[in-house]
């Protein structure tokens, strides 16, 4: 059974960037997306965009436009999470999800594998 | 403000059923879009309970189910336990913004 591996907690300052990745262990991610959701504390949860690591096919919320980046290396079945421009608002738990089905990466398919979670704390 | 509106929090006795909301537009759920439930517990990752507005995956136990209509859909949970303590969220895809969730329901068992 595929399981899904966070890197660990990051302290950033305000107007760096981050990156955080998410290895599949146990198995391959084949065709099947890999999401980044975030929590910030006391809120809900927020999707940030899908990548198919196969293909390199990515989709963004509007909401990160320009400011986040998702990249994979199929090989090592691992994808990244870059964000940039770092504000404190960006402070919260990263979390990875697949997508329980292959050749979905807008967000829409359920999650059925997440990783740990990323806590990314970002102050000035 | 999130694009899929559900109670902030609902709450419930020991054996009781409760029911979670939400609450889209023509752009989502309304659409036909399907919609995905979670159970959250803090410090923990998010569990898929529902998918498709009404399948379990495997190991998810019956007393949860799942319904849609129109531009809304709804979490039951019946014979409520202690552990099903947690929150809830909904996710659906929107025309516009792609993959979206609701803003999370706390479940409190008294």
């Amino acid at each position: 059974q595929v399981q899904l591996v966070q890197s660990g907690a990051e302290v950033k300052r305000t107007g760096s960037s981050v990156k955080v990745s998410c290895r599949a262990s146990g198995g391959t991610l084949n065709g099947y997306a890999i999401n980044w959701v975030r929590q910030a504390p006391g809120q809900g949860l927020e999707w940030m965009g899908g990548i198919i690591p196969i293909f390199g096919t990515t989709s963004y919320a509007q909401k990160f436009q320009g400011r986040v980046t998702l990249i994979a290396d199929d090989s090592t079945s691992t994808a990244y999470m870059e964000l940039s421009s770092l504000r404190s608002e960006d402070t919260a738990v990263y979390y990875c999800a697949r997508a329980a089905s292959a050749g979905y990466y807008d967000g829409g398919n359920p999650f059925d594998i997440w990783g740990q979670g990323t806590l990314v704390t970002v102050s000035s | 403000q999130s694009v899929l509106t559900q109670p902030p929090s609902v709450s419930g006795a020991p054996g009781q059923r409760v029911t979670i909301s939400c609450t889209g537009s023509s752009s989502n759920i309304g659409a036909g879009y399907h919609v995905h439930w979670y159970q959250h517990l803090p410090g923990t990752a998010p569990k898929l309970l529902i998918y498709d507005t009404n399948n379990r995956p495997s190991g998810v136990p019956d007393r949860f189910s799942g319904s849609k209509s129109g531009t809304s859909a709804s979490l039951a949970i019946t014979g409520l336990q202690a552990e099903d303590e947690a929150d809830y969220y909904c996710q659906s895809y929107d025309m516009t913004l792609s993959g979206v969730f609701g803003g999370g329901t706390k479940l409190t068992v008294l």
